[in-house]
C-alpha cells in the first residue's frame, strides 16, 4: 500500500480482554516495528521484525504481550488479560530495510483505552 | 543507561527561527534522526545525522556533535503549520535498529 496501514484506530477494552492490533506495512519493506506511545512518554519500543523473525523483541512489558508477521508483511501484536496500564497509542513502523540509514513510516496507530 | 533529553515545550512566533535541543546519552551510537508530530497523527521523519555538523533541508536544519551527545533541529521562518511535537530518536547499538526516542518537545507558534 502507499502507507502503513493500522487497524483499528480507536478500541475500548474491558480489563482482562484480550486485544489484537493490526498492521499492514508499506509493500516491499522487510523491517517492521511496534512502538507504544504513552501520555507524557517518549516513543516506546516493543518489537522489531525483519521479515518474518523477531531478533529483537526485548521491549515486550510483559508475557501478556506478544506479535506475529507472516508473509514478511502483515503484523499483529496481541495483548492478553489487557491492564489500565496498558492505555496508550501502539504505532508501527516499516523501513525498506534494517540499517542505519533507513528511517521509518510510522503508521496513524491505534488508540487503546482499557477501562 | 539511556537518555535522551529535549525540552518539553517551546513557543516561538510566526516567521521566527527556533532551535530545538537534544542531549542524548546511549550505550554507542548509530545515527540520530528527528521527527515531527502533529497531534493525533504518526511521526513523520525530518533528518538524520551521523556525522558531526549541520544537514540542511529547506526551513529545517540539524546539527550533530558526537563528542558532544548533542543535536540541534533549527527552524527558519516558522509557519503555523510547524505547530508540532519534534522527537529527537537515537539509534544505539550496531545491529539494534530500534530508536531510543525522546519525550518529545511541543512547539507553539504564534501568529
Amino acid at each position: 500500500g502507499a502507507g502503513v496501514s493500522q487497524s483499528p484506530s480507536n478500541k475500548v477494552t474491558e480489563k482482562g480482554k484480550d486485544v489484537e492490533l493490526r498492521c499492514d506495512p508499506i509493500s516491499g519493506h522487510t523491517a517492521l516495528y511496534w512502538y507504544r506511545q504513552s501520555l507524557g512518554q517518549g516513543l516506546e519500543f516493543l518489537i522489531y521484525f525483519q521479515g518474518n523473525s523477531a531478533p529483537d523483541k526485548s521491549g515486550l512489558p510483559s508475557d501478556r504481550f506478544s506479535a506475529e508477521r507472516t508473509g514478511g508483511s502483515v503484523s499483529t501484536l496481541t495483548i492478553q488479560r489487557t491492564q489500565q496500564e496498558d492505555s496508550a497509542v501502539y504505532l508501527c513502523a516499516s523501513s525498506i530495510a534494517a540499517g542505519p540509514n533507513y528511517g521509518y513510516t510510522f503508521g496513524s496507530g491505534t488508540r487503546l483505552t482499557v477501562v | 543507561g539511556q537518555n535522551i533529553d529535549q525540552p518539553t515545550e517551546m513557543t516561538a512566533t510566526e516567521g521566527a527561527i527556533v532551535q530545538i535541543n537534544c542531549t542524548y546519552q546511549t550505550s554507542g551510537f548509530n545515527g540520530l534522526f528527528w521527527y515531527q508530530q502533529h497531534a493525533g497523527e504518526a511521526p513523520t521523519f525530518l533528518s538524520y545525522n551521523v556525522l558531526d555538523g549541520l544537514e540542511e533541508k529547506g526551513r529545517f536544519s540539524s546539527f550533530l556533535s558526537r563528542s558532544k551527545g548533542y543535536s540541534y533541529l533549527l527552524l527558519k521562518e516558522l509557519q503555523m503549520k510547524d505547530s508540532a511535537s519534534y522527537l529527537c530518536a537515537v539509534r544505539g547499538l550496531s545491529g539494534t535498529y530500534k530508536y531510543i526516542f525522546g519525550t518529545g518537545t511541543r512547539l507553539k507558534v504564534l501568529a
